[in-house]
């Protein structure tokens, strides 16, 4: 069984251009949540999707946006790219089954490096 | 505002010590607690995870002790290998945010042989 798989595994993007990150989530699982690790922090929550929609966002600005796709797999965007978005890009997938004590899977992330 | 307080930033134990991670919170509608390990160039991986509704939980090596009155919460790592050495999360979320992850800012643990 494939755990969370991300794509690309690294990019390098220069200030002002737009990328987009890639998410399987793991098998049986129906939501997905993007994070953002600084070096050397823990990661931020950006934001989670389930049933195709946005449920909850974090303290990001609105270059950053995604989707979720039928199958549940999800993108995240970031357009005009910044120096400060150089960071490991994480997606973490759960199940919700009416409860929110759902564990979540992290994926191995896409480093992302803005010149 | 950081929502989860995280320390020490770094630790080294000899193999066999029992390194100990402590987190604070002050947002009293938590009521999930993960801890998550992290190595280089991976994402982090759940350790264990505890509801407020009990005061320890042990699995394998990892314990995590929960004080609900002092909002606190610790990770002890038992009989610590060389293998333990990365870097751990603790996080903190609520059912109303749908499972939305506050994480603490991370302790490196160093566990030599």
């Amino acid at each position: 069984d494939a755990g969370v798989t991300q794509s690309p595994t690294h990019l390098i993007k220069t200030r002002g251009q737009q990328v987009t990150l890639r998410c399987s989530p793991k098998s049986g699982h129906d939501t997905v949540s993007w994070y953002q690790q600084a070096l050397g922090q823990g990661p931020q929550f950006i934001f989670q999707y389930y049933e195709e929609e946005e449920r909850q966002r974090g303290n990001f600005p609105d270059r950053f946006s995604g989707h979720q796709f039928p199958n549940y797999s999800s993108e995240l965007n970031v357009n005009a790219l910044l120096l400060g978005d150089s960071a490991l890009y994480l997606c973490a997938s759960s199940s919700y089954r009416g409860s929110h004590y759902n564990e979540q899977f992290f994926g191995p992330g896409t480093r992302l490096t803005v010149l | 505002q950081q929502q989860v307080k995280q320390s020490p930033q770094s630790l080294i134990v000899q193999k066999g010590g029992i390194p100990i991670i402590n987190c604070a919170y002050e947002n009293t509608a938590f009521d999930y607690f993960p801890w998550y390990q992290q190595f280089p160039g991976k994402g982090p991986a759940l350790l264990i995870a505890i509801r407020p509704d009990v005061s320890e939980k042990k699995e394998g090596r990892f314990t995590i002790s929960f004080n609900k009155s002092a909002k606190q919460f610790s990770l002890h790592i038992m009989d610590s290998q060389p293998g333990d050495s990365a870097t751990y999360f603790c996080a903190a979320s609520n059912t109303d945010s749908w499972g939305k992850l506050q994480f603490g800012a991370g302790t490196q643990v160093v566990v030599t042989p």
